[in-house]
């Protein structure tokens, strides 16, 4: 079946500095691809999203990229604060019907003061 | 506006009881979703509701049922649980069926 593989599984950077996490997915039919923080205790949250008819976007802090050929997207967080650290989800999702997010298996971030 | 409420924040039940959990958009969203999730994992899709009416049902034990009473709300209603259905138990809404916001989420203990 479909799956989502998301890598790292625990990050730590030093505040300031840049945070990657990686997804690779299987159906090559996916074409949309959200990210989303979750802090402890609390529900997940849509931070950015990427189409893929769009090969990057960004948000302030946040980017993502996305390679449809070979079928990764990435999330970068440049110059990470304390507060960015959660753990952040990756998900595809394909236009055929389908209501199922294919959720990646999540990356704990830690940003050291 | 992009909020999706839930309530109760916490509960916790005896393996007898019977409880709900509520769940409300006002975003007119046309569909609603309940997730479970474990501790270090990601969401594990329950049910979907689309125009009100439910269209999936991941297998889901019938001691879980869910009702959607306008398009506004959904509620999930528990009996006879196990203590393996402790969980954080989300609510999401979208407007198509690819952007999904999430609640909060109930933390469920069934004792």
């Amino acid at each position: 079946g479909e799956n989502v593989e998301q890598h790292p599984s625990t990050l730590s950077v030093q505040e300031g500095d840049s945070a990657v996490i990686k997804c690779t997915y299987s159906d090559s039919a996916s074409n949309y691809f959200p990210w989303y923080k979750q802090e402890l205790g609390k529900g997940p949250q849509l931070i950015i999203d990427i189409r893929s008819n769009v090969g990057e976007k960004k948000d302030q802090r946040i980017a993502v990229t996305l390679n449809k050929t070979a079928k990764h997207f990435s999330l970068h967080i440049t110059e990470t604060q304390p507060e960015d650290s959660a753990v952040y989800f990756c998900a595809a999702w394909t236009a055929s019907g389908t209501y199922k997010y294919i959720f990646g298996t999540g990356t704990r971030l830690k940003v050291l003061a | 506006d992009t909020e999706v409420t839930q309530t109760p924040k916490h509960l916790v039940m005896g393996m007898t009881n019977k409880k709900s959990l509520k769940c409300e958009q006002h975003m007119g969203h046309r569909a609603m979703y309940w997730y479970k999730q474990k501790a270090k994992k990601p969401p594990e899709l329950m049910f979907v509701y689309s125009y009100e009416k439910l269209s999936i049902n991941e297998s889901v034990p019938s001691r879980f049922s869910p009702e959607c009473p306008n398009s506004s709300l959904l509620n999930l209603h528990l009996h006879a649980l196990q203590p393996e259905d402790s969980a954080l138990y989300l609510c999401a809404s979208s407007q198509a069926l690819d952007t999904q916001y999430f609640g909060p989420g109930t933390r469920l203990t069934v004792l």
